[in-house]
């Protein structure tokens, strides 16, 4: 069975900076891409960070460009997301996700996702 | 990059069928057959139900089916189940910077 259990969240000042971790199970982690999907409250979704099953390359959105770093360890199953300069606009619930092999295009579709963490920025 | 439009709510009584439409343009929906589609059960995480316009994953109930014409796409549900009441999101790839855009949201609503 598939599984991703995020970690990392809570409550953080404005500027402040936060590491997300997401621990992959259930399948061959190295095989696959990976995304950062976010959710602000009572909204809709919103990529922020992908990257490729080797760490060879990684897309991010404009809105995180320069805060955000997504990386990856396949030794340890784990994805990261860390995040600098964090924004009020940066509080949402971020969910870790498993890109869709042969999706076609970048960032491709998400076929697993985990349960999410709740980020909170807020003085 | 400006999300792409869907309905605010849908709603149908069981065993009925209902369409949910996601409206973009030429550079996302309209230009690629990259339309995909989530569910969302409150307080869950979201859920692959179409891929590709109109491909199901591996599991998903054969009720759900997808379209496009144009720069519309479309989800349909047909013999709806209270288990569907949920929120639906589409997506489409966009050649724009922004790559991947995600649609405004739509919930269903079983009466």
């Amino acid at each position: 069975e598939v599984q991703l259990v995020e970690s990392g969240g809570g409550l953080v000042k404005p500027g402040g900076s936060l590491r997300l971790s997401c621990v992959a199970s259930g399948f061959t982690f190295s095989g696959y891409n990976m995304i950062w999907v976010r959710q602000a409250p009572g909204k809709g979704l919103e990529w922020v960070s992908s990257i490729s099953s080797n760490s060879g390359y990684t897309y991010k959105a404009d809105s995180v460009r320069g805060r955000f770093t997504i990386s990856r360890d396949n030794t340890k199953n784990s994805l990261y997301l860390q995040m600098n300069s964090l924004r009020a606009e940066d509080t949402a619930v971020y969910y870790c996700a498993r890109v869709r092999k042969y999706s076609g295009h970048e960032p491709g579709d998400f076929d697993y996702w985990g349960q999410g963490t709740l980020v909170t920025v807020s003085s | 990059q400006s999300a792409l439009s869907q309905p605010a709510s849908v709603s149908g009584s069981p065993g009925q069928s209902i369409t949910i439409s996601c409206t973009g343009t030429s550079s996302d929906v309209g230009g690629y057959n990259y339309v995909s589609w989530y569910q969302q059960h409150p307080g869950k995480a979201p859920k692959l139900m179409i891929f590709d316009v109109s491909y199901r994953p591996s599991g998903v109930s054969n009720r759900f089916s997808g379209s496009k014409s144009g720069n519309t796409a479309s989800l349909t549900i047909s013999g709806l189940q209270g288990e569907d009441e949920a929120d639906y999101y589409c997506s489409s790839y966009t050649s724009s910077s922004a790559l991947k855009v995600f649609g405004t949201g739509t919930k269903v609503t079983v009466l």
